[in-house]
C-alpha cells in the first residue's frame, strides 16, 4: 500500500550542485504535482503534470525542471542549487475525477549550504 | 491573486473540547476546497473535500463548511483527542487539476 513514494528523504547539497528528486505513485493517477513547503508558508506549487508527456509551470518554477518519465514517475531537478531552494519538497498525485483529493508523499528535506 | 489565510496560527486545547479552525480565501471563484492534516515530518493527508456547489462535508468527528460568497471555510472537530494534534491546512483549487493554493496551516495541540 505504498501510495506516493519520494526519494531521497534527506539531502544536503552545496551551492551550485545539481540533484534530481524522484517521485513514483502506484495508484494509476494521471495528475502529479511538485510542491515546496517553507516555514510559516503554505505549500507552493512548483510544477504539475496533467498526464504522461505534459508538464506545466506552477507558482514558483524558476530554478527547477521536471520530467514526467511515464505515468508512474515525476522527477524534479535542481540544475544549480541555491540556498533559497532549501525547503521540504512534496510530490502529490490525484485521480482525474474532480472530486478526488490529492495523495502526498512524505517529502524530501533538502538543505543547500 | 488568490490568497488563503488560516486563523489561528496555533491552538492548544484540553482533551474533549469542541473546536473550530478557520480558513479564508480572497477569490470566491474556486473549484473546490480541501482540508488536510499534516503530522510532523510527514506529508499531507486529505480529510475532507468540499466541491464548490456544496455547503459542507462530514467525516466522523470532523465537519467542514464552505461559504463561497464570503470566502470562508471552517473545520469543526468534535470531542478533540490527543491524537488530533497536528497541523491542519486548507487549500483551494482554482481550476480543475491545475492550480492549488494552500493556507499556512493551524498547529493544533490537544492536551491529555
Amino acid at each position: 500500500n505504498a501510495g506516493v513514494t519520494q526519494t531521497p528523504k534527506f539531502q544536503v547539497l552545496k551551492t551550485g550542485q545539481s540533484m534530481t528528486l524522484q517521485c513514483a505513485q502506484d495508484m494509476n493517477h494521471n495528475s502529479m504535482y511538485w510542491y515546496r513547503q517553507d516555514p510559516g508558508m503554505g505549500l507552493r506549487l512548483i510544477y504539475y503534470s496533467a498526464s504522461e508527456g505534459t508538464t506545466d509551470k506552477g507558482e514558483v518554477p524558476n530554478g527547477y525542471n521536471v520530467s514526467r518519465l511515464n505515468k508512474r514517475e515525476f522527477s524534479l531537478r535542481l540544475e544549480s542549487a541555491a540556498p533559497s531552494q532549501t525547503s521540504v519538497y512534496f510530490c502529490a498525485s490525484s485521480d482525474d475525477r474532480y472530486d478526488q483529493p490529492q495523495h502526498f508523499g512524505d517529502g524530501t528535506r533538502l538543505s543547500i549550504l | 491573486k488568490q490568497e488563503v489565510t488560516q486563523i489561528p496560527a496555533a491552538l492548544s486545547v484540553p482533551e474533549g473540547e469542541n473546536l473550530v479552525l478557520n480558513c479564508s480565501f480572497t477569490d470566491s471563484a474556486i473549484y473546490n476546497l480541501q482540508w488536510f492534516r499534516q503530522d510532523p515530518g510527514k506529508g499531507l493527508t486529505s480529510l475532507l473535500l468540499i466541491q464548490s456547489s456544496q455547503r459542507e462535508q462530514t467525516s466522523g468527528r470532523l465537519n467542514a463548511s464552505l461559504d463561497k460568497s464570503s470566502g470562508r471555510s471552517t473545520l469543526y472537530i468534535a470531542a478533540s483527542q490527543p491524537g488530533d494534534s497536528a497541523t491542519y491546512l486548507c487549500a483551494v483549487e482554482l481550476n480543475y487539476g491545475q492550480n492549488f493554493v494552500f493556507g499556512p496551516g493551524t498547529r493544533l495541540s490537544v492536551l491529555p
